[in-house]
C-alpha cells in the first residue's frame, strides 16, 4: 500500500525566509504527487501536481517542488516566505493504475514569523 | 464558476442520533469523493462515485456509514447511530472526466469548505 510520510507537523520560518516542506512517498511505482494547502476554516486547494512530465513542478503563489526518485521526495519550496502563506500543507499521492482515492500525509502546519 | 459545496458547515448532534451530509459537486464533474478529516487521523478517504460505475466504498470506517449519488450529482453520507469518534470535518470532493471517459488519476480533486461534524 502507498503511503506518504510529513517530516515536521509544524514548522515555523520568518517572513522572507525560505520554506521546505518535506515529504517521502513509499510506493514500488512513481505515483502521481500532490500537494494542497488548507487556509484555517476552508477546504483544501492544489498547490501543485507531479504527473512524470517535469520533475521540476511549479504551482500557485511562488511554491515549486521537484520529484526525485532516487530519494522517494517530493519536497515544497518557496524561496521568499509570505505572511499569507501561513497554513497547513498536505503531501498526498494518488496510484497511476487502480485506486482513484488520495492517501494524505499528516500535514504540516507552516507559520511565518514577521 | 460556483465550487463545491457542502452543508451544512456546522452540524452538532448527540450520540446516538443520525446525521446526513450534503455534497454538491461541481457540475459536469462525474466523480465524487468523500474524505474525513480528524485530530487523530488526518485526511482519510471513505468513498468514491464514477459515474454509474459501483462506488469504492473501500475508506467506510463501519457499516453505520453509508453514503449515495443521486443522479450523478448530489451526494449524501449518512452516519447512523452517531459516535464521539464520528467527530471530525467531512470533506467532499469533485473531479473531471477525462478524454477517455474515464477520471486521469491527475486530474485535480476540487475540495469543498467540508461539514463539521461534533457528536456530544
Amino acid at each position: 500500500a502507498q503511503s506518504v510520510t510529513q517530516l515536521g507537523s509544524h514548522v515555523s520560518v520568518s517572513e522572507g525566509a525560505l520554506v521546505l516542506l518535506r515529504c517521502n512517498y513509499s510506493s514500488s511505482v512513481p505515483p502521481y504527487l500532490f500537494w494542497y494547502v488548507q487556509y484555517p476554516n476552508q477546504g483544501l486547494q492544489l498547490l501543485l501536481k507531479y504527473t512524470s512530465a517535469a520533475t521540476l513542478v511549479k504551482g500557485i503563489n511562488g511554491f515549486e517542488a521537484e520529484f526525485k526518485k532516487s530519494e522517494t521526495s517530493f519536497h515544497l519550496t518557496k524561496p521568499s516566505a509570505h505572511m499569507s502563506d501561513a497554513a497547513e500543507y498536505f503531501c498526498a499521492v494518488r496510484p497511476i493504475q487502480g485506486a482513484q482515492k488520495l492517501v494524505f500525509g499528516q500535514g504540516t502546519r507552516l507559520t511565518i514569523n514577521p | 464558476g460556483a465550487g463545491v459545496s457542502q452543508s451544512p458547515s456546522n452540524k452538532v448532534t448527540e450520540k446516538g442520533k443520525d446525521v446526513e451530509l450534503r455534497c454538491d459537486p461541481i457540475s459536469g464533474h462525474t466523480a465524487l469523493y468523500w474524505y474525513r478529516q480528524s485530530l487523530g487521523q488526518g485526511l482519510e478517504f471513505l468513498i468514491y462515485f464514477q459515474g454509474n460505475s459501483a462506488p469504492d466504498k473501500s475508506g467506510l470506517p463501519s457499516d453505520r456509514f453509508s453514503a449515495e449519488r443521486t443522479g450523478g450529482s448530489v451526494s449524501t453520507l449518512t452516519i447512523q447511530r452517531t459516535q464521539q469518534e464520528d467527530s471530525a470535518v467531512y470533506l467532499c470532493a469533485s473531479s473531471p472526466q477525462g478524454l477517455a471517459g474515464g477520471v486521469l488519476p491527475y486530474n485535480e480533486q476540487f475540495f469543498g469548505p467540508g461539514t463539521r461534524l461534533t457528536v456530544l
